[in-house]
């Protein structure tokens, strides 16, 4: 069963506008990871926020995390052709596995 | 460069066939995993391992085994393919569990 849900599904913008991708979940998690997957490739790891914590940066990356919403968001600014691949949440529950979502497909028109 | 192979990449396969999707690390990580994707569902774990030595069941380990001898490998086997399983696997592994996983790029198998 999935745990993340991304929203929106796809997701379609103009370089150099702000992206910005929702995951909600259902249970208590230790921490929130997003990843990006180009066409063809592996799922490459960009950022973790951990439950205690609200917000954190990367670069052109922000992520925010409300536990009491049980969502986290994902901002990409000032974005780039290259950006374009599809984005996954994935939630580490105090388990053994992180649960993914099903990921939103950003394209960005250059 | 540091990093996960996956081998095959990609494979057409008989049903009824076995299969084994080989993947090796070198960076040393404890925990390994497998998952597969499809298209609308995202990645599903199929079985992972902690360290070596140990494996453990996914969300979808049904038809497929996997067995942990040292600390670079993490075959998966598949018995008894079966057209269900015709997906997009993917060996990941990260230092520790919960920690951020790296992923190979993938074996894509059909079985017809």
């Amino acid at each position: 069963s999935q745990q993340g849900e991304e929203d929106p599904q796809a997701l379609s913008i103009q370089e150099g506008e702000n992206a910005t991708m929702n995951c909600s979940y259902k249970t208590s998690i230790n921490n929130l990871q997003w990843y990006r997957q180009n066409s063809g490739r592996g799922l490459v790891h960009l950022i973790l926020i951990r439950s205690n914590e609200r917000e954190k940066h990367s670069g052109r990356l922000r992520v925010t995390l409300d536990t009491s919403k049980k969502s986290s968001s994902l901002l990409i600014t000032a974005s780039r052709a290259a950006d374009t691949a599809s984005y996954f949440c994935a939630t580490d529950e105090y388990g053994n596995k992180l649960v993914f979502g099903a990921g939103t497909i950003l394209r960005v028109k250059s | 460069i540091a990093g996960i192979t996956q081998a095959p990449t990609s494979q057409i396969l008989a049903a009824g066939r076995r299969m084994t999707l080989r993947c090796t690390q070198d960076m040393r990580h404890n925990a390994m995993y497998w998952y597969r994707q499809d298209l609308g569902l995202g990645l599903r774990l199929i079985h992972y391992s902690n360290t070596a030595g140990t494996t453990g069941k996914g969300e979808v380990p049904d038809g497929y085994s996997v067995s942990r001898a040292n600390t670079d490998d993490f075959p998966l086997t598949l018995a008894s393919a079966v057209p269900s399983q015709t997906s997009v696997y993917f060996c990941a592994s990260s230092r520790d569990r919960g920690e951020p996983q790296h992923f190979g790029d993938g074996t894509r198998l059909s079985i017809l």
